[in-house]
């Protein structure tokens, strides 16, 4: 079946620090890539949209200046957190498209702590 | 603006009871719409899906019933079991063969006991 890693779990960083994350598509080819963040209170927020071979694209209040995002090929992504702050807490979700029926598979999440 | 909301917030049903989670959107240019359930320290999963072409959806113990012209939709789970505890979102998406970005609801927290 269709299966998304991320890694790590979880992880802390020292305020001003930066932390990397990775995401794998296990199965499937993913044609494109959603990083999102959830928040303590559960709610989603679109970070970026990643198709390969085309620009990756921000939402509002998110730049590549502060998340900076890889996408070489079909089955691999990452995304860094640069100079993380308290409000950069969250759970980052990796969402990848699958691109035999397009649905999304979600990975566990990396859970930032930062302190 | 939240263009995907969810009702309730939390929701508590006893085991073999039918549970029901709605959903609304905003955007009438919203044509795919997937439930996701989380449980706690987890991704979300795809449930189940539907798309505008539809009104229904069904399977197993879990239907969606979908109305265009209210924009809204209602996810129903009958003989709710303890596992079935978990959040359950909503999402809604614009895409005809490859699906767009997902925007979500905020969740709804459904506990069943036995």
């Amino acid at each position: 079946g269709a299966l998304v890693y991320q890694y790590p779990r979880r992880t802390i960083c020292k305020s001003g620090t930066s932390m990397r994350m990775e995401c794998q598509a296990v199965g499937f080819q993913a044609t494109s890539v959603a990083w999102y963040r959830q928040s303590p209170q559960k709610t989603f927020e679109l970070i970026a949209l990643s198709t390969v071979n085309s620009a990756i694209k921000y939402e509002q209040n998110f730049t590549q200046e502060k998340f900076p995002i890889s996408h070489p090929n079909l089955s691999f992504s990452s995304m860094t957190v640069l100079n993380a702050y308290l409000e950069d807490r969250g759970l980052y979700l990796c969402g990848a498209r699958n691109i035999a029926n397009s649905d999304y598979t979600f990975g566990s999440g990396t859970r930032l702590l930062v302190i | 603006q939240q263009q995907v909301r969810q009702s309730p917030q939390s929701l508590t049903v006893w085991e073999g009871e039918t549970a029901i989670l709605n959903c609304s959107y905003e955007d009438s240019t919203f044509n795919y719409f997937p439930w996701y359930q989380q449980f706690p320290g987890e991704g979300p999963a795809l449930l189940i899906s539907i798309r505008s072409v539809s009104d229904k959806k069904e399977d197993g113990r879990f239907t969606i019933f979908f109305n265009k012209r209210e924009k809204k939709l209602s996810l129903h789970i009958t003989d709710s079991q303890p596992g079935d505890s978990a959040t359950y979102f909503c999402a809604a998406s614009v895409g005809t063969q490859v699906v767009g970005q997902l925007t979500f609801g905020r969740g709804t927290r459904l506990q069943v006991y036995a």
